[in-house]
């Protein structure tokens, strides 16, 4: 069975452009969570979604934005990108909104200069 | 702030020793508790899930927690070089849907 999917795998951007990146989950499994991991640190929780509508929101600024669609993947916006949003992303997949298991797909490393 | 912490390390262990690594959360209304691990420049893969007191068994991996004492633990026996990596303690509390809390990770190195 295949695993969590994300695209793109690297990414370099300039301050204030935007980006998008994409996460398909396992199959069968109905929540996206994303996750932001910057070097040294553990993953932080930016947004998890169900079944399209939003479950959780972490701390982080309205330049980020997320949408899940019919098929269950998922879209990660980030507007207006400081040097500071250089990080690895992460989509993690589950099969329920508040139990299991998430598993990760392999992340999407972005790079701002 | 719920928070989980980790010693940084590096934790270093002859081939073949058990290592151990150990995790403590902040907040008693906890539900669910994982270890990953993590391979430089890869993204965390689940090794183990423990959700209730006392320890679980998987192969060479043995996760014990004690809920009394805010305490989460990952046994690795007959340690080999390819367990070198960074171990992630996760955290989800009750009401948070499927947020997990990270601590910043321990990392392990095997030696010859």
């Amino acid at each position: 069975d295949a695993g969590v999917t994300q695209s793109p795998t690297h990414l370099i951007k300039t301050r204030g452009q935007h980006v998008t990146l994409r996460c398909s989950p396992i199959s069968g499994h109905k929540s996206v969570s994303w996750y932001q991991q910057v070097l040294g640190q553990g993953p932080q929780f930016i947004f998890q979604y169900y079944e399209k509508e939003e479950r959780g929101r972490g701390n982080f600024p309205d330049r980020f934005s997320a949408r899940q669609f019919p098929n269950y993947s998922s879209e990660l916006n980030v507007n207006a990108l400081l040097l500071g949003d250089s990080a690895l992303y992460l989509c993690a997949s589950s099969q329920a909104p508040g139990g299991g298991e998430q598993y990760f797909g392999p992340g999407t490393r972005l790079t701002v200069t | 702030q719920k928070e989980v912490e980790q010693n940084s390390g590096p934790l270093s262990v002859p081939e073949g020793a058990i290592a151990s690594l150990n995790c403590t959360y902040s907040d008693r209304v906890s539900q669910s508790f994982f270890w990953y691990r993590q391979y430089s420049g890869k993204s965390p893969e689940l090794i183990m899930s423990i959700y209730s007191n006392g320890d679980k068994e998987d192969g060479r991996f043995t996760a014990q927690l004690n809920k009394a004492s805010q305490y989460v633990s990952l046994l690795i026996r007959d340690s080999q070089p390819s367990d070198s990596a960074t171990y992630l303690c996760a955290v989800r509390y009750e009401g948070g849907g499927n947020k997990l809390t990270f601590g910043t990770g321990t990392q392990l190195k095997v030696e010859l």
